[in-house]
């Protein structure tokens, strides 16, 4: 199991949106509704901010919004904020191998 | 609200076993796998292993031969231990409440796939040097 694909940093002004993309395969990502988003902000525990796809935990702010179309989910925050400012991490549990596989990790940057 | 919270030793020579614990506060430790992940220095998280209150585990294949995870639910803990250590094992490593037991669920007409960590211990860092 390999490593999901995600890009090494993105970047916007307070108030833009940005799109985190995560690419995996059929064996994981394209597979089965279980993608998961987590923000790691330096020193603290990740946070779940979707899950199941699309699904927001009570509590995480309707900015942030999940999709997924074939072997590639995405991360989108909307109205960019300085505290969104992290380490964004996709995940996906891969059913046939019972077994968890992460992406490398997306630095959100607020301009 | 569930709470994680772990312990263990922070400092290994090389060829030494690491062994971390995380104790689970505000709930059971019955109907899901409990994990452990971690992170390397500068590098993503990587999830390791996971374990259920029955004691049945999944873990990573590379790590197989050197993992082995436990469970007491009379102290509603689990742990980690992590044999032959080197180098490329210093990292933060987490405990995490993951996956439902028996899958899927539906609840107030929304389903869930009950595949997520939505808890997580506070990280404890663990560096490998002679």
């Amino acid at each position: 199991q390999s490593a999901l694909t995600q890009p090494r940093s993105v970047s916007g002004s307070p108030g833009q949106s940005v799109t985190i993309s995560c690419t995996g395969t059929s064996s994981d990502v394209g597979g089965y509704n279980s993608v998961s988003w987590y923000q790691h902000h330096p020193g603290k525990a990740p946070k779940v901010m979707i899950f199941d796809v699309t699904k927001r935990p009570s509590g995480v702010p309707d900015r942030f919004s999940g999709s997924k179309s074939g072997n590639t989910a995405s991360l989108t925050i909307s109205g960019l904020q300085a505290e969104d400012e992290a380490d964004y991490y996709c995940c996906s549990y891969a059913v046939t191998y019972t077994s968890w596989v992460f992406g490398g990790g997306t630095k959100v940057t607020v301009l | 609200q569930v709470q994680l919270q772990q312990w263990g030793a922070g400092l290994l020579k090389p060829s030494e076993t690491l062994s971390l614990t995380c104790a689970v506060y505000g709930g059971s430790l019955s109907g899901y796998y409990w994990s452990w992940i971690r992170q390397p220095p500068g590098k993503g998280l990587e999830w390791i292993g996971e374990i259920n209150h029955s004691g049945s585990t999944n873990y990573k294949s590379s790590l197989k031969s050197r993992l082995t995870l436990s469970i007491d639910t009379s102290k509603n803990q689990f742990s980690l231990k992590l044999r032959s250590v080197t180098a490329a094992d210093t990292a933060v490593y987490y405990c995490a409440r993951g996956r439902v037991e028996g899958g899927g669920y539906c609840f107030g007409g929304v389903c869930y796939s009950g595949n997520n960590f939505d808890y997580w211990g506070q990280g404890t860092l663990v560096t490998v040097s002679s």
